[in-house]
């Protein structure tokens, strides 16, 4: 069965850096769009990034666009995200997951994995 | 970016009642709406996708509907283990994806 298994998650200085990682089994991984997705503790979902099934094309929000990276390893089934520059804002349960669609992107999110949790504090 | 309102922000319901929930959008999405359920703890699971797509696995009780800028979610017969929170997102400006605020079905 898909399973995706977040990891990397911790507490961490604003300004600084921190990377998570998504492994995924279950399914052919190099075949699907991947995203991140995050909830802030009390708030609602707020989409963070995706990127297409060979890495090329990649997209952020608005809201980590210059400070977040994301990549893959298809040959090792992971996603990645490089979070850099963290501010207090970007405390959350950090999600990954899968496009409904294989090839191009859907941005509808039809497996998760159940996050890692990101602390930016003093 | 597109708002989505999810009314009610709250839903108390007895296990074999129906729910509604709804999903109201700032401008017009079409039908490129989808709606999650989430449980403490566990991985947030897609239930409708293109505004009545049920996705592979997910029982026929669940069912959405709309266009345009309003959207329903129908549990036409609550089970234990539908209480939960539910959200919808819209694709519409992809990559601008937006999610609602959250609507939380509890127990009466």
């Amino acid at each position: 069965q898909v399973q995706l298994v977040e990891s990397g998650g911790g507490v961490v200085q604003p300004g600084g850096s921190l990377r998570l990682s998504c492994a995924a089994s279950g399914f052919t991984f190099s075949r699907y769009g991947m995203h991140w997705v995050r909830q802030a503790p009390g708030k609602g979902l707020e989409w963070v990034s995706v990127i297409s099934s060979d890495g090329r094309d990649k997209k952020h929000s608005d809201s980590v666009k210059g400070r977040f990276t994301i990549s893959r390893d298809n040959s090792e089934n992971t996603l990645y995200l490089q979070m850099n520059s963290l501010r207090a804002e970007d405390t959350a349960l950090y999600y990954c997951a899968r496009d409904l669609h294989q090839a191009a992107a859907a941005y509808y999110f039809d497996y998760w994995g159940q996050g890692t949790l990101v602390t930016v504090s003093s | 970016e597109i708002v989505l309102t999810q009314s009610p922000a709250t839903l108390s319901l007895s296990p074999g009642e129906r729910a509604t929930l709804s999903c109201k959008a700032s401008q017009s999405v079409s039908n490129q709406l989808a709606w999650y359920q989430l449980k403490l703890g566990q991985a947030p699971r897609l239930l409708i996708y293109d505004a009545s797509n049920r996705a592979t696995g997910i029982p026929a009780r669940f069912s959405g509907s709309g266009s345009g800028t309003d959207f329903t979610l129908t549990i036409s017969s609550l089970e234990p283990e539908d209480f939960a929170l539910y959200y919808c997102q819209q694709r519409s400006n992809w990559p601008r994806i937006t999610f609602g605020g959250g609507t939380k079905v509890e127990i009466k």
